[in-house]
């Protein structure tokens, strides 16, 4: 298992401006995940995050959007750029301890652009 | 965009009864997974099954997979209050050789009424 620590735990930002969201594991990992859960719906993949390489992001997501940062094995930040009242959501990350099975979730980040 | 469909989207219910929810999915996969999600936080991984596997049982939870139907359903047994929760279905389907990559459903809204 791992344990999963995100900050901030939640924001209120004002348009236009970015926001860095930390994740950090208690373990050492090679795969991160960064998911947005907008209001009221499921999450959906913003990118993969592996240590030593560029992210992976999903269609509709760009790195200039959503700069990720992955510096060591235990840690990754998530940059929402630019942002606007369409970024209010949760942000998540989870991680794969390399089982290639489950998958562990940080508590999320909730986010509130005006 | 989203594999999963789950359904219902909403299920209440009273303490002691049962809850069943389903989750279709379309594409091969690896394995499927159920999250449990309390009130917009993290989530908690329940239980996986393998694409190989039909039946799994953890605790109260009990989990099918069809993948001639792709489809699956998660069944609480005896519920209780602190049962209520989104629950959401994920389907790996990563060609990787390492690491998963998880699709989510659009996830059901349990509540168990005391």
């Amino acid at each position: 298992s791992a344990v999963i620590s995100q900050k901030p735990s939640r924001d209120i930002c004002q348009r236009g401006t970015s926001l860095t969201i930390q994740c950090q594991v208690d373990s050492q990992v090679t795969m991160m995940f960064w998911y947005r859960q907008q209001p009221g719906q499921s999450l959906t993949l913003i990118a993969t995050a592996n240590q030593g390489s560029e992210a992976t992001y999903e269609s509709g997501f760009v790195i200039d959007k959503f700069p990720i940062s992955r510096p060591n094995l235990t840690f990754s930040t998530l940059t929402v750029s630019n942002m606007s009242p369409e970024d209010s959501s949760i942000y998540l990350c989870s991680v794969d301890t390399g089982s290639r099975e489950t998958q562990y979730f940080g508590p999320g980040t909730r986010l509130l652009v005006l | 965009s989203q594999q999963g469909e789950e359904d219902p989207q909403a299920l209440s219910i009273q303490e002691g009864e049962n809850a069943t929810m389903n989750c279709s999915y379309k594409t091969s996969i690896n394995n499927l997974q159920w999250y449990r999600q309390n009130s917009g936080r993290g989530l908690v991984h329940l239980i996986l099954i393998r694409s190989n596997e039909r039946e799994k049982h953890s605790g109260r939870l009990r989990v099918t997979l069809d993948t001639s139907k792709k489809s699956s359903s998660l069944l609480i047994t005896a519920s209780r209050a602190a049962d209520t929760a989104s629950y959401f279905c994920a389907t790996d389907d990563s060609q990787e050789t390492s690491g998963s990559r998880l699709t989510f459903g659009e996830g059901t809204q349990l509540t168990v009424n005391p």
